[in-house]
């Protein structure tokens, strides 16, 4: 069974541009979440997508947005980049477990996006 | 929101020695807590998980330990190997909630 894709691996971009990068999740797996990670911030959660509507959300800017496919891969995107935006980008897809007990999240490997 | 905090952010140990990392949560409904590790330039793998209806559990080399009462939990790492070299993250979620709220990491080392 693949793992978690992520598309692409490596991007620069300047700052004022828009970027989207791709996650295609487990086969199966209808839950898609997405993290920041940064040296200095650690792994943020940014937000979750579960049949196409996004179930949560992090304490990022509207900058920052998100969907899902109907095939549950996900896009984000982020709007009129900064240079603090400049991070690794996780994208994690998992089963959804039940309302008491949650399942593993499987990472890819990231997109690792440089702003200049 | 929850938080959670990890310590320590660094440690070195001999190898064949053990390594502990701890962690506290805030949120007292989060009920599940899994450990990553991260090699450098790779994604974060699970490595061992816990449910808050369960104090322990141990896979091989490594276990993990919760408290809840105290809301923390730790990463027992035995008989380390120059493999065990990466990142750890732990982490928290509350059930039905796949949002996980991580720790800020810990550089382990372990010297030949």
């Amino acid at each position: 069974k693949a793992g978690v894709t992520q598309t692409p691996r490596y991007l620069i971009k300047t700052r004022g541009q828009q970027v989207t990068l791709s996650c295609s999740p487990i086969s199966g797996h209808r839950s898609v979440s997405w993290y920041q990670q940064t040296p200095g911030q650690g792994l943020q959660f940014l937000f979750e997508y579960f049949s196409e509507t996004q179930r949560n959300k992090g304490n990022f800017p509207g900058r920052f947005s998100g969907r899902q496919f109907s095939n549950s891969r996900s896009e984000m995107n982020v709007s009129t980049l900064e240079l603090g935006d400049s991070a690794l980008y996780l994208c994690a897809s998992s089963l959804v477990g039940t309302a008491r007990m949650n399942t593993e999240a499987f990472f890819g490997q990231g997109t690792r996006l440089t702003v200049v | 929101g929850e938080n959670v905090e990890q310590h320590p952010s660094t440690l070195s140990v001999q190898e064949g020695d053990s390594a502990v990392i701890k962690c506290t949560y805030s949120d007292s409904a989060s009920n599940y807590f899994p450990w990553y590790k991260q090699e450098l330039g790779k994604r974060p793998q699970l490595i061992i998980d816990i449910r808050s209806n369960v104090g322990e559990k141990k896979d091989q080399r490594i276990a993990v330990t919760l408290n809840k009462t105290a809301k923390h939990f730790s990463l027992h790492i035995t008989e380390t190997q120059p493999e065990d070299s990466a990142v750890y993250f732990c982490a928290a979620s509350i059930g039905g909630n796949e949002k996980l709220t991580f720790g800020t990491g810990t550089r382990l080392t372990i010297i030949p």
